[in-house]
């Protein structure tokens, strides 16, 4: 089946520091990948939506200057954590949409997550 | 290599039970998730297994055994809203997420 990596898949930075995390379709297009941070209880909270050649959508409350995302290809999109604090140690994870031509299928993929330790 | 299997799709009537079973073969646990996603939605949490037996939550229980590499979601008194898609995600040994692809639920009246 389609699959979804993630990296790196742990860091650790000192705060005031930037962080990319990148998310990578492995074999196939995704012109829509989704942001996710899990908390501690477990849930999943949608960050963004990551559409290729375009801007990303922000969900309301997430600072679009402090995780910036860049989707500049079809198997890649990328969540940079600007000046990262640590509150902003979590577990990111991606997933990327599958979307076969015809429309007939259209599948959410996820990865492994990133855990991001900040000090 | 790490493995997780589940139905690809469900059929159940209103009012019904159904259960959606997820085998896993991973290196190491650290628990295991339940998650309900509605087309175009965000994945919703149901539940969380790290030891074995069964943890009920309303309609939802969710049941664990480590040793066979198992864990079933039942869903009792179905409704028309439960028709979702449920993914099942073993954390392994280095806390990655292995997912698997995901069970489409779909209630008939």
């Amino acid at each position: 089946g389609a699959v979804v990596s993630q990296h790196p898949s742990r860091v650790i930075c000192k705060s005031g520091t930037s962080v990319k995390i990148e998310c990578r379709s492995l074999d196939f297009q995704a012109t829509t990948m989704f942001w996710y941070r899990q908390f501690p209880k477990k849930s999943l909270m949608l960050m963004a939506t990551s559409n290729e050649g375009s801007k990303a959508t922000y969900e309301q409350g997430v600072e679009k200057d402090k995780f910036l995302i860049n989707h500049a290809s079809l198997t890649l999109s990328t969540l940079t954590v600007t000046s990262a604090h640590p509150e902003d140690s979590s577990f990111y994870i991606c997933s990327a949409r599958d979307v076969v031509s015809g429309g007939d299928t259209d599948t959410q993929y996820f990865g492994p997550g990133t855990r991001l330790t900040v000090l | 290599g790490q493995n997780i299997d589940q139905p690809t799709e469900m059929t159940a009537t209103e009012g019904a039970i159904v259960q959606i079973n997820c085998t896993y073969q991973t290196s190491g646990f650290n628990g295991l998730f339940w998650y309900q996603q509605h087309a175009g939605e965000a994945p919703t949490f149901l539940s969380y297994n790290v030891l074995d037996g069964l943890e009920e939550k309303g309609r939802f229980s969710s049941f664990l055994s480590r040793s066979k590499g198992y864990s079933y979601l039942l869903l009792k008194e179905l409704q028309m809203k439960d028709s979702a898609s449920y993914l099942c995600a073993v954390m392994d040994s280095n806390y990655q997420l292995i997912w698997g692809a995901g069970t489409k639920l779909i209630i008939k009246p």
